[in-house]
């Protein structure tokens, strides 16, 4: 059974910074895409970052671009989101997600986790 | 960047027919994805490549596109189908992925 499972988000001043991780079960991690997705509550989804299966290639959404980086360890099956100078704004349920096929382009997010809670506020 | 826009609310009664849009600039000629999320879960894919139905998702959910619209149709339409619905495409010029911003399905 494919999981995912986030961890590392809470308070945190503005200007502070937050390491987000995703840990992956179930699938052969180092073969997919995944990407951080984000939603303020009672807002809709935007997507955040997103890095192929090797670490190798990431690209970043504009209001995050500079401030955060995705990366990760496949011999941890793990995902991460490092946050720096983090604003008012970036307060959201922070969700990581499965990229559903690494050969097809702009393929569809076929597993999700649950979402962490990250609060940026003084 | 690329915009899809999606009316904020849709309404229909038990066992009618739900017709949820995403307008895009040539829409009709990029694949689109749909996700359903309910209150205080993940979203899950329903729809994907414009009409394809990953597995255990019922047949009463499909969906088309073309021009510059993308439509998520829910037939027979169940009170378990209340749920927040958002399309995503990905925009090749930027290489970022984009949502639009969500339709409310309410069940009368």
């Amino acid at each position: 059974e494919v999981q995912l499972v986030e961890s590392g988000g809470g308070l945190v001043q503005p200007g502070g910074s937050l390491r987000l991780s995703c840990a992956a079960s179930g699938f052969t991690f180092s073969s997919y895409w995944m990407h951080w997705v984000r939603q303020v509550p009672g807002e809709g989804l935007v997507w955040v970052s997103r890095i192929d299966s090797d670490g190798r290639s990431t690209r970043y959404a504009d209001s995050v671009k500079g401030r955060f980086t995705i990366s990760r360890d496949n011999a941890k099956n793990t995902l991460y989101l490092q946050m720096n100078s983090l604003r008012a704004e970036d307060t959201a349920v922070y969700y990581c997600a499965r990229d559903a096929d690494v050969t097809v382009a702009g393929s569809p997010f076929d597993y999700w986790g649950q979402g962490i809670l990250v609060t940026v506020s003084s | 960047s690329y915009v899809l826009t999606q009316p904020p609310s849709v309404s229909v009664a038990p066992g009618q027919t739900a017709r949820i849009t995403c307008g895009g600039n040539n829409i009709g000629g990029k694949n689109v994805h749909w996700y359903q999320q309910k209150p205080g879960q993940a979203p899950v894919l329903v729809v994907y490549d414009d009409s394809d139905r990953p597995a255990g998702i019922p047949e009463r959910l499909s969906g088309s596109n073309s021009g510059n619209t993308a439509t998520l149709t829910i037939s027979r339409v169940e009170a378990g189908d209340e749920a927040d619905y958002y399309c995503q495409m990905w925009d090749t010029l930027s290489d970022h992925w984009v949502f639009g911003g969500g339709t409310k399905l309410t069940v009368l």
